[in-house]
């Protein structure tokens, strides 16, 4: 069963205009999540994270916004830029040592 | 100042051979995770290693294993491959293995098994 669920495959988005990435999670065990974006042939690059202590977490472009009631996750991009192509994928942790639970992804496309 | 290496980039095998991967981590990281990841998937967790001790496991089979060195970096060895065992396996460092800290990932391996 998928504990971490992305569930839009892809997203088109215009220069310039605000792309917002959701995430639903079902482990109420989770208390810290991030972000990554992944172009083809390379690894994920971390982003973003935040704690459930909080329910925002900002850093230039990047928001992500934290519902821990609807165990729900946002990732907003303003103003998204051509080089934000890319898929990218919603990962949360318990704090324990068995590691990140990720989601499917999401493909944002940024058109010109 | 470099990031997390793995080699090689890609790699095939035929099926019922053995394949050793490896990782070398952030400097001063002394963490490594192990992920595989299958096409239109995210990475799911194989392994994780913090002080040369396997500190966690994912749902994997026993023909996967791991070990950490004295200086961090790491080997994931997989043993009677199957063709399902084709994906591109990321490793990760990070500062700490107690979780709630950022994951670095290294550019993955390719694993073709035919």
């Amino acid at each position: 069963d998928q504990q971490v669920k992305q569930n839009s495959p892809s997203l088109s988005v215009q220069e310039g205009r605000i792309s917002i990435l959701n995430c639903d999670y079902t482990n109420s065990m989770f208390d810290y999540f991030l972000w990554y974006k992944k172009y083809p042939a390379e690894g994920p690059t971390f982003l973003i994270s935040i704690s459930s202590i909080k329910d925002k977490n900002e850093d230039g472009r990047f928001t992500v916004f934290l519902n821990k009631s609807a165990k729900h996750l946002s990732l907003h991009i303003v103003p998204s830029q051509p080089g934000d192509s890319a898929v990218y994928f919603c990962a949360a942790s318990r704090g324990g040592a068995d590691g990140l639970t990720f989601g499917k992804g999401t493909h944002l496309i940024i058109q010109p | 100042d470099a990031g997390v290496t793995q080699s090689p980039t890609h790699l095939i095998k035929t099926r019922g051979q053995h394949v050793t991967l490896r990782c070398s981590p952030i400097s001063g990281h002394k963490s490594v995770s192990w992920y595989q990841q299958v096409l239109g998937q995210g990475p799911q967790f194989i392994f994780q290693y913090y002080e040369k001790e396997e500190r966690g496991r994912g749902n994997f089979p026993d023909r996967f294993s791991a070990r950490q060195f004295p200086n961090y970096s790491s080997e994931l060895n997989v043993n009677a491959l199957l063709l399902g065992d084709s994906a591109l396996y990321l490793c990760a460092s990070s500062s700490w293995a107690g979780g709630n800290t950022e994951a670095f990932f290294g550019q993955g391996t390719r694993l073709t098994v035919v």
